[in-house]
């Protein structure tokens, strides 16, 4: 149980063009998932909390006009990646709560933006 | 605010090694505890967790216990395998009211194990 899917796993795309990355909880609900950027060799840094059905709450510094995010569902979250330049390219997770304080994580999202 | 530190890596070991990879957290509440663990090109895996102080957390053969009066929840495996080779993620998580609980994660410690 608790599975979390991301899709695409791997995407390169050029500049300018926008992406989505799209993180579903598989055998469960989330009322919140969360979206995490990972660079080479480093830890993961928060973006952006979402909700279902309210606005994404985002971390300071990410701008939330380039990184949109849906939480349409409470199995489904998406992070479109809008003009994306190559300093975006990146390893993007996702992951989702469940009761009590455990996340679960995607596998990831290889962003190259070419 | 809170945060994590991790022992700096990488780390290298023979298989059947000991393993311990120190954690220890600053943290204004009663955090749980965490251990998370990447395998090359996946995302996280919860390796095991803690809630509460003494608390132990287990899985896999690593252990780790939830140390109040050391802020400290290291990691340990009493005989690593090649398969262990991963980075390996400290993290905490604020126990609130709030909805939402937010992880803070540690720098993450690379382990390689030769055969």
């Amino acid at each position: 149980g608790a599975v979390v899917s991301q899709h695409p796993s791997r995407v390169i795309c050029k500049s300018g063009t926008s992406v989505k990355i799209e993180c579903r909880s598989l055998d469960f609900q989330a009322t919140t998932m969360f979206w995490y950027r990972q660079f080479p060799k480093q830890s993961l840094m928060l973006m952006a909390t979402s909700n279902e059905g309210s606005k994404a709450t985002y971390e300071q510094g990410v701008e939330k006009d380039k990184f949109l995010i849906n939480h349409a569902s409470l199995t489904l979250s998406t992070l479109t990646v809008t003009s994306a330049h190559p300093e975006d390219s990146s390893f993007y997770i996702c992951s989702a709560r469940v009761v009590g304080d455990t996340q679960y994580f995607g596998p990831g999202t290889r962003l190259t933006v070419l | 605010g809170d945060s994590v530190t991790q022992m700096e890596g990488p780390v290298t070991l023979s298989e059947e090694a000991f393993l311990t990879i120190n954690c220890t957290y600053t943290a204004t509440g009663y955090p749980s505890l965490f251990w998370y663990v990447q395998y090359p090109g996946e995302g996280l895996q919860l390796l095991l967790k803690a809630t509460k102080a003494d608390d132990k957390g287990s899985n896999k053969g690593f252990e780790a216990t939830y140390r109040k009066e050391t802020t400290s929840f290291h990691l340990e495996k009493g005989s690593v395998q090649v398969s262990d080779s991963a980075v390996y993620f400290c993290a905490l998580s604020e126990t609130d009211s709030g909805s939402a609980r937010q992880l803070t994660f540690g720098s993450g410690t690379q382990l390689t194990v030769l055969p």
